[in-house]
């Protein structure tokens, strides 16, 4: 079956970065797009960047264009998000979501990741 | 502000059936398909529907998807307490070179 598994998260300072991952596991992950969606606290998803299956093409929310970085091991069947120059407005619960062939919305979803940015 | 806007609220009775919109523009909704997701309490996002009105295996028929123009709606059904959630749209929208997903509808079965 498919599994999505997000590590990585905790409390960070603002300014500061960190490096979540996701672990694939039940499909072929190198031939699937990928997305990271956040939520924030109360608050409704929002989609952070998306990259396809062979890191030819990335794109970003403009919420964190130039901090973020969204890139994948297709050896290691592995999804990561790094993410520079943190804001408190970054503290959300981080998703991985593989897209699926057709319209590449989001059929499978790991259980998140708590990333809070607060000094 | 989402550029897809949902109704923040929505409710029915057990049983009953009700409808859930997604309004956006010709950058998106006009030009790509629609998905639906489900969100109850402290878990992750479902897929209910993709490509506008499809559903993916295991997703009952009281689920459905519709898209007019700019539009898109989620129908339910025969409702059910469990059915109790919020429900995202959301799409590619090509001006942008982005997903969107609108701002979530809280249903709330009476």
């Amino acid at each position: 079956q498919v599994q999505l598994v997000e590590s990585g998260g905790g409390v960070v300072q603002p300014g500061r970065s960190l490096r979540l991952s996701c672990v694939a596991s039940g499909f072929t992950f190198s031939t699937h797009v990928m997305h990271w969606v956040r939520q924030a606290p109360g608050k409704g998803l929002e989609w952070v960047a998306l990259i396809w299956h062979d890191e030819t093409n990335k794109y970003y929310a403009d919420s964190v264009k130039g901090r973020f970085t969204i890139s994948r091991d297709n050896s290691k069947n592995t999804l990561f998000l790094q993410m520079d120059s943190l804001r408190a407005e970054d503290t959300a619960v981080y998703y991985c979501a593989r897209a699926n062939y057709y319209d590449t919305s989001a059929d499978y979803w790991g259980q998140g990741t708590l990333v809070t940015v607060s000094s | 502000q989402s550029v897809l806007t949902q109704p923040p609220s929505v409710s029915a009775a057990p049983g009953q059936k009700v409808t859930i919109s997604c309004s956006g523009s010709t950058s998106n909704i006009g030009n790509n398909f629609v998905s639906w997701y489900q969100q109850l309490p402290g878990t992750a996002p479902k897929l209910l529907i993709y490509e506008d009105n499809k559903r993916p295996s295991g997703i009952p028929d009281r689920f459905s998807g519709s898209k007019s123009g700019t539009s898109a709606t989620l129908g339910i059904t025969g409702l059910q307490t469990g059915d109790g959630a919020y429900y995202y749209c959301g799409t590619w929208d090509i001006s942008l070179s982005a997903w969107l997903f609108g701002g979530g509808t809280k249903l709330t079965v009476l």
